[in-house]
């Protein structure tokens, strides 16, 4: 079963703009990871963040945790045309072994 | 060093054949996933090894589907009587240890067609 849901489906924006994708989830987690896909093969990881934490940046990305809200956004700073993939997020469940369970995705267009 | 690897990329077989898929995760990694991504149910998990423990089989659909790892590394997905609704991109992630805290290595994935 799907632990998280992630809006918007589909996102399509300008290179050069700002794109936001949001997730939600159900029970209590140890982290929320993001990851890319490209042409629906291989997941590569983007950014973990803890339970604990609220917010991480890496690069042009930023995620930040609402742990009472059970939800997660990763912004994607001065997007470029090579960002265009789809996008999930991913939680552990504790004592769960790190098995993870992924959201929906967002596929991210972005037009040069 | 070498990423993880999958085999075959595409397979295309006839319903009710039996199929293997061959995972070569990250050496020293101890810690292998087997993921299915299919267009009505999104990515799910299927099972995951860690060392020489009991997997973790809860992900596995029906028991049809079975997987082993052997001497810790190579694992192999095993699908019997294949249907069509097994048709989906299955992936294989390795990590250093069964563990929330360590990253998870995708590998490109097998592409299955059940005609």
């Amino acid at each position: 079963s799907q632990q998280g849901e992630e809006d918007p489906q589909a996102l399509s924006i300008q290179e050069g703009e700002n794109a936001t994708m949001n997730c939600s989830y159900k029970t209590s987690i140890n982290n929320l990871q993001w990851y890319r896909q490209n042409s629906g093969r291989g997941l590569v990881h983007l950014i973990l963040i803890r339970s604990n934490e609220r917010e991480k940046h890496s690069g042009r990305l930023r995620v930040t945790l609402d742990t009472s809200k059970k939800s997660s956004s990763l912004l994607i700073t001065a997007s470029r045309a090579a960002d265009t993939a789809s996008y999930f997020c991913a939680t552990d469940l504790y004592n769960q072994g790190g098995k993870l369970i992924f959201g929906q995705g967002t596929e991210l267009s972005v037009k040069p | 060093g070498a990423g993880v690897s999958q085999s075959p990329s595409n397979k295309v077989t006839e319903k009710g054949k039996d199929v293997e898929l061959r995972c070569d995760p990250i050496s020293g990694h101890t810690a292998l996933y087997w993921y299915r991504q299919s267009l009505g149910q999104g990515l799910e998990f299927l099972i995951y090894f860690q060392g020489n423990s009991a997997p973790d089989k809860s992900g596995l659909p029906s028991d049809r589907f079975s997987a082993e790892r052997t001497g810790g590394s190579v694992s192999t997905l095993t699908i019997q009587r294949t249907q069509q609704e097994d048709s989906a991109v299955y992936l294989c992630a390795s990590s250093l240890e069964a563990s929330p805290q360590y990253e998870q290595y995708f590998g490109p994935g097998t592409r299955l067609t059940v005609t």
